[in-house]
């Protein structure tokens, strides 16, 4: 079982450009998230499904979108990327609201 | 507002027991989470308490009490391998997770 992946695993990015981060799940859980990691910091919520069709908006939505289209796949775009979006990048899962999460490997991105 | 406190960097011998502490304010208590990161990967899942009182797996154990908004990572046997980062996270009141920054853990022989 593959569990989440993610990709790219790294990109280097310029400003202003657009670029969507795409996870998939195999383990047909109703939740997914978006988080992105910085030094120093704790991971921060961007965007969240509860479930296929419905999203919502996290700790630190601005500059990034989402769509949930189906159970398995959670993409993000970021419509103009800025330099303040360079961080590691982590898709998450689990099964309901309360669970434990799942982790993809995550992606690196470094907007120039 | 929220805030998840633990100590940035603990260091420790291999074979011996280490202690992380993690003390919370948040909107709300639905758990807390612990999990583990080594350098580079993702985070994986360790432990969960909703209740007072201590869970224990294996050489792990976590602790919490509800009421003083504190929990404590047990890690007994050190070995090398336990070197990496622990991750202390609450769930709100909204089921969204509030994130520690996290205790980097070296472990020395």
């Amino acid at each position: 079982t593959a569990g989440i992946t993610q990709a790219p695993t790294s990109q280097i990015l310029a400003a202003g450009r657009s670029m969507t981060l795409r996870c998939t799940q195999d383990m047909r859980h109703n939740a997914m998230y978006w988080y992105r990691q910085d030094l120093g910091l704790g991971l921060r919520l961007i965007h969240y499904s509860n479930t296929a069709g419905t999203t919502g908006k996290g700790e630190v939505p601005d500059g990034y979108s989402v769509s949930r289209a189906n159970t398995d796949d959670f993409p993000l775009t970021l419509a103009s990327a800025v330099p303040s979006q360079t961080s590691v990048y982590f898709c998450a899962s689990s099964e309901g609201l309360e669970g434990e999460q799942y982790f993809g490997p995550g992606t690196r991105l470094t907007v120039t | 507002g929220q805030n998840i406190d633990q100590p940035t960097e603990m260091t420790a011998t291999e074979g011996a027991i280490v202690q992380i502490n993690c003390t919370y304010q948040t909107s709300g208590f639905n758990g807390l989470f612990w999990y583990q990161q080594h350098a580079g990967e993702a985070p994986t899942f360790l432990s969960y308490n909703v209740l007072d009182g201590l869970e224990e797996k294996g050489r792990f154990s976590s602790f919490l009490s509800r009421s003083k908004g504190y929990s404590y990572l047990l890690l007994k046997e050190l070995q090398m391998k336990d070197s990496a980062s622990y991750l202390c996270a609450v769930m709100d009141s909204n089921y969204q997770l509030i994130w520690g920054a996290g205790t980097k853990l070296i472990i020395k022989p």
